[in-house]
């Protein structure tokens, strides 16, 4: 079975803190993918990675980075936290199918977020 | 970019009433997916369709593809409790990552 775990179920910050959300995966999956979820707006793109230290913009990359240093790993960064960032954060990896990014993907429990 | 509509954004039904969504894309796809979120819990992946009319079954879960590749459908036949939770649609077209639609939350009433 296709794990994938995230660092924390909830989370509360400041304004301006930097924040670091992590995720793991144990299947030797190339793909991974955080996603934010908001009510009515389904599940948006932050960013993805095809490989170990490869990156790609998702849909909303604006105040997001990410890290992916060991192919099992992915962090998204807040750099400086703001209110309108509060929401859910889902974490996502997938096998590399033919290439394309576009193959089953598993998701971790997420993880809400709040910025005070 | 590319966009995937989702309708309706909610749905409640009385329990053994059909329930279908519907999902639309502004291009032409290479696959489709469909993933069942509960209440509190995270996507859980469904069933994929590549083929052009394609039409698959899942006990009471019918999935089609549309023929030009740029919609597709779940329906839900005699709705039980244990259906209830978002149903997302999620595209795939060349080297773009999935694009998830808006989802559409379902209630059943017992």
């Amino acid at each position: 079975d296709v794990k994938v775990t995230q660092s924390s179920r909830y989370l509360v910050k400041r304004t301006g803190e930097k924040v670091f959300l992590e995720c793991v995966q144990d299947m030797d999956h190339e793909n991974m993918f955080w996603y934010r979820q908001d009510p009515g707006l389904g599940l948006r793109l932050i960013y993805f990675s095809y490989d170990v230290k490869m990156k790609e913009k998702g849909d909303i990359p604006e105040g997001y980075s990410v890290s992916r240093e060991k192919k099992e790993r992915f962090s998204l960064i807040l750099e400086s936290a703001s209110t309108n960032q509060t929401s859910m954060y889902l974490c996502a990896s997938s096998l590399r199918n033919r290439g394309l990014p576009t193959d089953t993907q598993y998701f971790g429990p997420g993880t809400r977020l709040t910025v005070l | 970019g590319q966009q995937v509509m989702q309708i309706p954004q909610y749905q409640h039904v009385q329990e053994g009433e059909d329930f279908t969504t519907y999902c639309n894309s502004s291009t032409t796809l290479s696959n489709i997916q469909w993933y069942k979120q509960r209440p509190g819990g995270h996507p859980v992946f469904l069933i994929q369709l590549v083929k052009s009319g394609e039409v698959k079954k899942q006990k009471r879960l019918t999935f089609q593809f549309g023929e030009a590749k740029k919609n597709s459908s779940l329906h839900i036949t005699a709705t039980q409790t244990t259906d209830v939770g978002t149903y997302f649609c999620a595209g795939g077209a060349g080297r773009r990552a999935l694009t998830f639609g808006s989802g559409t939350r379902l209630q059943v009433q017992p």
